[in-house]
């Protein structure tokens, strides 16, 4: 079964802390490509990275950070010095390798970064 | 910014009424996507397209119909609208490239529905 879970409901930090958004997924590809969206309180959904299966390398842009373990099948996001404006529901998702391409997404986080 | 529109932008309907939201892409993309996001839920498929006149159903189609006649529109119809059926409905768009290399989804705004 092709799955994304994003245990984390909720979470609420001050401005400047660091913070990890957790992100699991479970696919018997052996190819695949995993993927985090933003969508801040006006709606829109914001694509934010694309990781292969083949490049386990971390990924850092700016404040924010990826880290893909395949042996855990955890696909990691975090946020260097939050800022108010990083708050958002953030998405996991993953795309199925089949003639759809698809994304299978998890149910995200809300991220709530207080002044 | 991909190109992409979706309308209505909002739309309250009764039970039983037959609604029909359109997507409308400007960038030539291949695929496209219609998805709906409730709490809890994240968003999922409910039909897709990967051509003209070319239609797949995804995980929760019942209810729903779609229909591509152009590249650039991806109209989605709730033949007979029921309360359940209200959430925000997402279309999105993806290409493909010819070595097979998969494009990240670009996402139209939203169109919020709620069925009374």
């Amino acid at each position: 079964a092709q799955k994304v879970t994003q245990a984390q409901t909720e979470i609420s930090v001050v401005e400047k802390e660091d913070v990890t958004l957790d992100c699991v997924y479970e696919t018997r590809d052996t190819t695949y490509y995993l993927f985090w969206y933003k969508q801040p309180p006006s709606g829109e959904l914001v694509f934010l990275i694309r990781r292969n299966s083949f490049d386990e390398q971390n990924e850092i842009s700016g404040r924010y950070s990826w880290n893909f373990q395949k042996s855990t099948s955890s696909f990691n996001f975090t946020i260097t010095a939050s800022q108010v404006v990083d708050s958002a529901v953030y998405f996991c998702a993953l795309n199925l390798r089949d003639s759809s391409y698809k994304l299978i997404f998890g149910s995200g986080t809300r991220l709530l970064v207080r002044p | 910014d991909a190109g992409i529109t979706q309308s209505p932008r909002h739309k309250v309907t009764e039970t039983g009424t037959p609604v029909t939201l359109r997507c409308h892409q400007t960038e030539n993309h291949r695929y496209m996507y219609w998805y709906r996001q409730d709490p809890g839920h994240g968003l999922r498929l409910i039909h897709y397209s990967y051509g003209v006149k070319d239609t797949d159903k995804g995980e929760v189609s019942d209810g729903y119909s779609v229909s591509r006649s152009k590249t650039e529109d991806f109209l989605l119809t709730l033949e007979s609208a029921t309360s359940s059926q209200t959430s925000v409905y997402f279309c999105a768009i993806s290409e493909t490239g010819s070595s097979g290399r998969y494009n990240e989804q670009f996402f139209g705004p939203g169109t919020r529905l709620t069925v009374l």
